[in-house]
């Protein structure tokens, strides 16, 4: 079956950076883009990126666009996102989310999501 | 910047059907898709391409199309049913979009 299992969160101060894991499993990693979205406590779901499934394209949400990276190792069936210059409001329960992309078909969605691992940007 | 917009809440009592809207400019022209997010876990997909369904999501969730909304459809509702829900699409350039949640009560 398919698992997403993310860590790396954890309390960071303004200005910081912190880098978040997803550990995937049950698929073939390498055939799907993969995103990061993101929840802050009490409010609703904000998408923060994905990836394609070679690394050639990624896309970002306005929001995070030059402070946040998103990677990945296909050999390590793994997701990153490196997270730079922390600001209070990117505070979120963050998921990753597998994402059966069909460009063509202009198909962007999330058919299996981890559990999430909770940043908090505070000093 | 695209936006979807749901209505905060809906109500409905056991066994009646409940409809939650998404509204969005672009809705015509890209799919939508549905989440379902119950407290303290991740959130689930029940609807994909405006209207199918996965496997294992039950069969009184649907979904319609109509213009520029989009609506979710629970047909029987459960008390289990009760859960935020959220609709997602994307404009042109690939930018995922993602409605404000409808909290739905089972009364």
């Amino acid at each position: 079956q398919v698992q997403l299992v993310e860590s790396g969160g954890g309390l960071v101060k303004p200005g910081g950076s912190l880098r978040l894991s997803c550990a995937a499993s049950g698929f073939t990693f390498s055939d799907y883009y993969m995103s990061w979205i993101r929840q802050a406590p009490g409010k609703g779901l904000e998408w923060v990126s994905y990836i394609s499934s070679s690394s050639s394209y990624t896309n970002y949400a306005d929001s995070v666009k030059g402070r946040f990276t998103i990677s990945r190792d296909n050999a390590k069936n793994s997701l990153y996102l490196q997270m730079n210059s922390l600001r209070a409001e990117d505070t979120a329960v963050y998921y990753c989310a597998r994402a059966p992309v069909v460009v063509v078909a202009a198909e962007y969605y999330f058919d299996y999501w981890g559990q999430g691992t909770l940043v908090t940007v505070s000093s | 910047s695209y936006e979807l917009t749901q209505p905060p809440s809906v109500s409905v009592s056991p066994g009646q059907t409940a409809r939650i809207t998404c509204s969005g400019d672009a809705l015509p022209k890209q799919y939508a898709y549905w989440y379902q997010q119950k407290p303290g876990q991740a959130p689930v997909l029940v609807i994909y391409k405006d209207s199918e369904r996965p496997s294992g999501i039950p069969e009184r969730f649907s979904g319609s199309s109509s213009g520029t909304t989009v609506t979710l459809t629970i047909s029987g509702v459960q008390a289990e049913d009760e859960a935020d829900y959220y609709c997602q699409s994307a404009d042109s350039s690939g930018t995922v979009v993602f409605g404000g949640g409808t909290k739905l009560t089972v009364l």
